[in-house]
């Protein structure tokens, strides 16, 4: 499976400034989706990031709270934009190596907004 | 709607029992099924996946899929206070394998007291 590293691995931020996320992968890979998990609750998809072109959103998720690129097969990112309190939460990047393969995660992100 | 439900419990068992865990999902086309394991603090990782009708053994753990009844459940066999964490149910809405976004349930805390 692959190697997947994230960047930071948590932060403090204020309310109101924005947080960029790294996703890097050792290797190629078909996909990658940024999810986040709540305090206490499972994880919720945000949206697929698709090399080269726009990212596609799940419902309740926005391009402008959450710009996501992805420039090659191997790297993405997800910026928290004019965050709140209620953005706290654990920014998880996952992958799909090849269509149908299981999804594996990075470590996380872990956001505290103050 | 994709929706899957999971018990979220929790689960107590004691070491060496049989921990039973299920999960039940909207779109009976979903075609594929994921369990995921996450010990607190950590990232979720894969524990199993299942495609086809029946059951599928991978050590301690099956898996049993009813696709009729929409409901895949994970058993573990001789259930140690190691395997003591959170289990997420994850399922692929997406017909075709090429797109394969998961969306998880809000998982289930299993307790292996000794």
């Amino acid at each position: 499976s692959a190697v997947i590293s994230q960047k930071p691995s948590r932060d403090i931020c204020q309310r109101g400034t924005s947080l960029t996320i790294q996703c890097q992968v050792d290797s190629q890979v078909t996909m990658m989706f940024w999810y986040r998990q709540q305090p206490g609750q499972s994880l919720t998809l945000i949206a697929t990031a698709n090399q080269g072109s726009e990212a596609t959103y799940e419902s309740g998720f926005v391009i402008d709270k959450f710009p996501i690129s992805r420039p090659n097969l191997t790297f993405s990112t997800l910026t928290v934009s004019n965050m709140s309190p209620e953005d706290s939460s654990i920014y998880l990047c996952s992958v799909r190596v090849e269509g149908g393969s299981p999804l594996h995660f990075g470590n996380g992100t872990r956001l505290t907004v103050t | 709607q994709k929706e899957v439900e999971q018990n979220s419990g929790p689960l107590s068992v004691p070491e060496g029992a049989i921990a039973s865990l299920n999960c039940t999902y909207s779109d009976r086309g979903s075609q594929s099924f994921f369990w995921y394991r996450q010990y607190s603090g950590k990232s979720p990782e894969l524990i199993m996946f299942i495609y086809s009708n029946g059951d599928k053994e991978d050590g301690r753990f099956t898996a049993q899929l009813n696709k009729a009844s929409q409901y895949v459940s994970l058993l573990i066999r001789d259930s140690q206070p190691s395997d003591s964490a959170t289990y997420l149910c994850a399922v692929n809405f997406d017909r075709g394998s090429t797109l394969g976004r998961l969306y998880f349930g809000r998982g289930t805390q299993l307790t292996v007291w000794p």
